[in-house]
This record gives structure tokens, sequence and C-alpha cells, in this order.
């Protein structure tokens, strides 16, 4: 199957401070992107979903002003949590979504960024 | 509106146990498409089968078989003599057709405990 890749895995961060979570598309180009939000035992939450070269399209209830999202590339997009505050720590996935032909669209999923803000 | 059911939230199992997670979905689309995801402990959620709509044929993959029942708007998932390594969480989703945003729906998972 399609690998998708995240960087950070982890990440530990002071209150205040910004950080930035990219995903990657290794073997396939993804015009969309989505990004999502994990609470420990829930399931997933999506935040917003990326497009290359245009806006991101947010869910509701999601800050776009305090979740930054940058789909730069086909391979490439990129989370940015600014001014980071302790509410915010969890288990952020993205997935890329592979178009396929013949409908085998099919969404593949990072292995996740695990963030703890102090 | 979509919506998955995953009505079990936790199963546990003896290992070589047969069990079978329940998915149960609505939509008014009359082309979708159905997956279901593992999510081991480490996080990774790790695609395991799509299924058009329009294919209501069941598949076999191993231990792993999916029964698509469009009738009853079911997906079940069986895993047939369960191993340790399959304690996971999974994830039923449903997407409407290509070309309309394409958001995964995800019910709230089931939990499977496999024990020796």
């Amino acid at each position: 199957g399609a690998v998708v890749s995240q960087h950070p895995s982890w990440v530990i961060c002071k209150s205040g401070t910004s950080v930035k979570i990219e995903c990657r598309s290794l073997d396939f180009q993804a015009t969309t992107m989505f990004w999502y939000r994990q609470f420990p035992k829930q399931s997933l939450m999506l935040m917003a979903t990326s497009n290359e070269g245009s806006k991101a399209t947010y869910e509701q209830g999601v800050e776009k002003d305090k979740f930054l999202i940058n789909h730069a590339s086909l391979t490439l997009s990129t989370l940015t949590v600014t001014s980071a505050h302790p509410e915010d720590s969890s288990f952020y996935i993205c997935s890329a979504r592979d178009a396929g032909t013949g409908g085998r669209e099919t969404q593949y999923f990072g292995p996740g960024t695990r963030l703890l803000v102090l | 509106a979509q919506k998955v059911t995953q009505a079990q939230t936790e199963i546990s199992v003896v290992e070589k146990e047969d069990v079978t997670l329940d998915c149960v979905y609505e939509t008014r689309d009359t082309t979708y498409y159905l997956f279901w995801y593992k999510q081991p402990p480490s996080g990774e959620l790790v695609f395991l089968i799509r299924r058009n709509s329009f294919d209501e044929q069941n598949e076999i993959s191993g231990r792993y078989s999916w029964n698509f029942q469009k009738s009853t708007s079911s997906f079940n998932f069986t895993i047939t003599a369960s191993q340790v390594v399959d304690s996971a969480v999974y994830f039923c989703a449903l997407t409407p057709p290509l070309g309309t945003a394409s958001k995964l729906t995800f019910g709230t998972g089931t939990r499977l405990q496999v024990t020796l």
C-alpha cells in the first residue's frame, strides 16, 4: 500500500510556542490531505481538509488561525499549531488521499504525532 | 448526513477464537465506499480494506474476512483464529463518491483484546 510519513513522531514544547508537523506522501501524489485529532480512547476528529495550491477547509469549531495548514506541493502538507497551550496536547494524524483508478480511492494515514504542551 | 455505528466498544477473546466486529452505516448516497482500518497501540492507522457500494462480494484475505450486506447497511469484519498481534482498535469508515471532498466518517471504534 501507499506510504505516508509524518514528522515529528512526538514533540514536547512549552506553552506559547509554535509547533510544525509535516505530512508527506512518499510514493504517490496527493492533491488532498486531511488532518485529524484524536483524544485518548476516542475516534478520529477531522480538523481540516488540505488542498494543494489552495486554502484549507476547516471543520466547524476548528480555529484556522490556531491551526495553520499549508499544502505547498503534491506530496507535502504541514500543520502548525500556533501559540500552543496545554489543551492542544493531543495525537495529531494526517492522511493523504490516493485517488487511484477504477474506484480505488483510499486515504492512507501517517503514523501520527503526539504533542505535549507543558 | 452520513453515520457509522460500531456498537461494540470493547471485545476480549482468547487466542485462536474467531471474532466478528460489527459495523452499521447510514448514508443517502447511492454510491459510496466503506473502509476498515486497524490502529495498534503505536497509533498508526493501517488500511485493511476498501469496499465499493456496487460490489457486494464478500472478501477474504488470510484470516480476515468481510461481509458486506447492503440490505442491512452492514459491513462486518471477522478475524478467524485470532492472534495476540490482532489486539488493536478497529475503525469502520464511510466516504461519499470521489469528487465530493471524500471525507471519511469514522465509527467510534472497537477495541479488540486478544489474550493467550
